[in-house]
């Protein structure tokens, strides 16, 4: 397969360990956020979403914090394994448009 | 298989030549998108279709770019005399677009097509 995450940031971590993958959002306005999980070879697969007027959600070992006032968003994965491997995107959007503005990557290498 | 699918997976061609993709979207999704990702880069927005209408293009699509969904159903993506800045993951998603009063909609996204232009 093909890497999509040369001179991306790293995460690196050992099986089991909780992983935290951060992202900084550009844009006051977007009020929807979505965590996208990126295989090699493979196109981005949807984690989990999160709307402007919550702080938190969860889902399956994964959860995502919003932190509006510093336009943050986090990404947590428990008890990582090593198929979540691979590179995570954040994306933003705003109500009224339909376009996805995509953040920079972060590789998440997770050794058993 | 009902996801989205792409066709081909990677294509090699010489600069100058002309290149066409295909998407097939989700069936019941009536939103598709294209997009672009280099190496290391997150995906870039070109265009969306709701049905059969182009609804928006990025700036980053250049009149050599052009796509089609005549029947509101798969897509095409042409490009015209490919140059070495085309070499990209195209990528290709769906939704479902606002219906039910929903505003925002989750993008599926098929596997891309790997572009290499010499």
């Amino acid at each position: 397969g093909e890497s999509v995450g040369l001179h991306l940031p790293t995460l690196s971590v050992q099986e089991g360990d909780n992983s935290i993958i951060n992202c900084a959002y550009s844009n006051s306005a977007s009020d929807y956020f979505i965590w996208y999980k990126q295989e090699s070879g493979k196109g981005p697969q949807f984690i989990i979403d999160i709307r402007s007027n919550m702080d938190k959600r969860q889902g399956q070992r994964v959860t995502v914090l919003l932190n509006k006032t510093v336009k943050h968003l986090s990404l947590q994965i428990a008890a990582t394994q090593p198929g979540d491997s691979a590179v995570y995107f954040c994306a933003e959007n705003i109500e009224g448009y339909s376009t996805l503005t995509f953040g920079k990557g972060t590789m998440l290498l997770v050794s058993p | 298989d009902t996801g989205v699918s792409q066709d081909p997976r990677h294509k090699i061609t010489k600069r100058g030549q002309n290149v066409t993709f295909r998407c097939d979207p989700i069936s019941e999704h009536n939103r598709l998108y294209w997009y672009r990702q280099t190496l290391g880069q997150g995906p870039e927005f070109l265009t969306y279709f709701q049905n059969e209408a182009q609804l928006e293009k990025s700036r980053l699509l250049s009149d050599r770019f052009s796509a089609e969904r005549p029947k509101g159903s798969f897509s095409t993506l042409e490009i015209q005399r490919t140059e070495q800045g085309d070499s990209a993951m195209y990528l290709c998603a769906s939704s479902l677009g606002t219906s039910g009063g929903l505003k925002y909609n989750e993008q599926f996204f098929g596997p891309g097509t790997r572009l290499t232009v010499l």
